[in-house]
């Protein structure tokens, strides 16, 4: 089983409002990544969870806001979000963090920001 | 940061046609993926190939390491083979952070 699950699938949400992406894995991996996918573009790395510590954070602004509660859910927090911020987020797993190890992508959530 | 190149940007193939993909990168990798984004936007394992070949079905994959790039080929394509092809790769010391190619954007018409 190489499922990652992801809610909601979809999500409209106003700039002042908080909301919460869920993400997760049920395959005992250790290592979890929130990416941003923009139309058109390939995904880019937003956050790292290690054994549920965050190990990269690629400057992301605070408006995100990623937690690990336990070493299968991944969460990101969304607050006072803007229109640009609209696009597919998808999290990710895998074994580990080191170099041999294959990442895998749950299906995303897409979010619009009015 | 490592460069990840991708060739051709845009693929339109007849259903039965076969393809070639290429994924050039600029420095040594320990990873090498690559993955299919349906238009539902899921990024599906195709290959975990940092060197050498593997085959599954209709799909094959090749990396030469030593000269920094990759193919994709992808035999009888069928209409559910339409979508983005993008290959991503991982350098060590650099944490496990994936860097995507800019994709193949692939129509199979029937």
């Amino acid at each position: 089983d190489t499922e990652v699950t992801q809610t909601p699938k979809h999500l409209v949400m106003g700039m002042t409002n908080k909301k919460s992406l869920k993400c997760e894995q049920h395959m005992g991996h250790r290592a979890m990544y929130w990416y941003k996918q923009k139309a058109k573009k390939p995904p880019e790395l937003m956050f790292v969870y290690s054994y549920e510590k965050l190990s990269i954070n690629e400057s992301v602004p605070s408006r995100f806001s990623p937690e690990c509660p336990n070493s299968s859910l991944l969460n990101l927090h969304l607050h006072a979000l803007q229109p640009e911020d609209s696009a597919l987020y998808l999290c990710a797993s895998s074994q580990g963090t080191g170099s041999g190890n294959t990442i895998y992508f749950g299906e995303g959530s897409w979010l619009t920001v009015v | 940061g490592i460069q990840v190149e991708q060739s051709p940007p845009d693929l339109i193939l007849q259903e039965g046609a076969n393809s070639t993909l290429r994924c050039n990168f600029s420095d040594s990798v320990n990873n090498l993926q690559w993955f299919h984004q349906n238009p539902w936007g899921q990024l599906i394992n195709l290959f975990y190939i940092p060197s050498g070949t593997k085959q599954n079905g209709r799909l094959s994959a090749t990396t030469v390491a030593t000269e920094r790039y990759s193919l994709l080929y992808i035999s009888s394509s069928q209409t559910t083979d339409s979508g983005v092809y993008f290959c991503a790769v991982l350098v060590v010391g650099a944490g496990n952070k994936l860097t995507f190619g800019g994709g193949t954007r692939v129509l199979v018409k029937p």
